[in-house]
C-alpha cells in the first residue's frame, strides 16, 4: 500500500443496521490515524485519532480499531440511523511530516 | 468549540481574475493552517501548510506565486488564487490546528467552490 485506501466506496444501509468501513494505509513509519465524518455541506467533524498498534477507540455507537503492522484501520457503526448519513475519511500522518495523507472516503446512506 | 469559518462558501469569477479565500478559527488560536483542494472523485490534496508570521511551506507540484498564502494573525489565514482558469475550478478546505503536536487534531472548514469561467 503506497496511499490511504477505503472500502467500499459506498455503502447503503437500512436504519438499525451495523455496519464497517476499512481504511489501509503504508504500515511503515506510521505515526497516527485519523478518522472524519463529513455531512454534506458541512465541515469535516474528527472523531478518532489514534495511534497505536491495537488502539481501540468508542464514539457512542461508533468505534474504531488500529492495525498498524498490517496497516489498516475498521471503522463500525452500531445500529445506523439516518443522521450517520455521511462520508467518512480516514487519515494518516508519519513520522516524518505532520501533513495528513487522506484516502477517498466511505460514503454511506442510511434509510428508513 | 473548535469552530472554524470559511468564506466564500461559493464563488464564480471570471478567467484571469484573482479569488480570495478566508480562513478562521473562531473560538481557539490556531498555530497552524492547512489549505486542501479536492477534485471530483478524488481526495483532499494538500497544498501549503501556513504558520502564523511566516512563509507558507507549500508541497511538490503547487504553485506558491499563483496560491499566494497569508497568515498574518493566529486566527485568519487566506488564500489568494491569482489570474484563475478554468482548471484552477475546485473544492478549496482550510484547516486549522491549535497546538503543535503532528497528532493534534485539524479543525475544518466548510470549504469553498470555486468555479473560474
Amino acid at each position: 500500500i503506497l496511499n490511504v485506501e477505503q472500502s467500499p466506496q459506498s455503502l447503503h444501509v437500512q436504519e438499525g443496521d451495523s455496519t464497517n468501513f476499512t481504511c489501509s494505509f503504508p504500515s511503515s513509519n506510521f505515526y497516527a490515524l485519523h478518522w472524519y465524518r463529513w455531512e454534506t455541506a458541512k465541515s469535516p467533524e474528527a472523531l478518532f485519532v489514534m495511534t497505536l498498534n491495537g488502539d481501540e477507540k468508542k464514539k457512542g455507537r461508533i468505534s474504531a480499531t488500529l492495525n498498524t503492522k498490517e496497516g489498516y484501520s475498521y471503522l463500525y457503526i452500531k445500529g445506523s440511523q439516518p443522521e450517520d448519513s455521511a462520508t467518512y475519511l480516514c487519515a494518516y500522518n508519519t513520522r516524518a511530516a505532520s501533513k495528513l495523507t487522506f484516502g477517498t472516503g466511505t460514503r454511506l446512506q442510511v434509510t428508513l | 468549540g473548535a469552530v472554524v469559518s470559511q468564506h466564500p462558501s461559493r464563488v464564480i469569477c471570471k478567467s484571469g481574475t484573482s479569488v480570495k479565500i478566508e480562513c478562521r478559527s473562531l473560538d481557539f488560536q490556531a498555530t497552524t493552517m492547512f489549505w486542501y483542494r479536492q477534485f471530483p472523485k478524488q481526495s483532499l490534496m494538500l497544498m501549503a501548510t501556513s504558520n502564523e508570521g511566516s512563509k507558507a511551506t507549500y508541497e511538490q507540484g503547487v504553485e506558491k506565486d499563483k496560491f499566494l498564502i497569508n497568515h498574518a494573525s493566529l486566527t485568519l489565514s487566506t488564500l489568494t488564487v491569482t489570474s484563475a482558469h478554468p482548471e484552477d475550478s475546485s473544492f478549496y478546505i482550510c484547516s486549522a490546528r491549535p497546538g503543535t503536536g503532528v497528532t493534534d487534531t485539524q479543525y475544518f472548514g466548510p470549504g469553498t467552490r470555486l468555479t473560474v469561467l
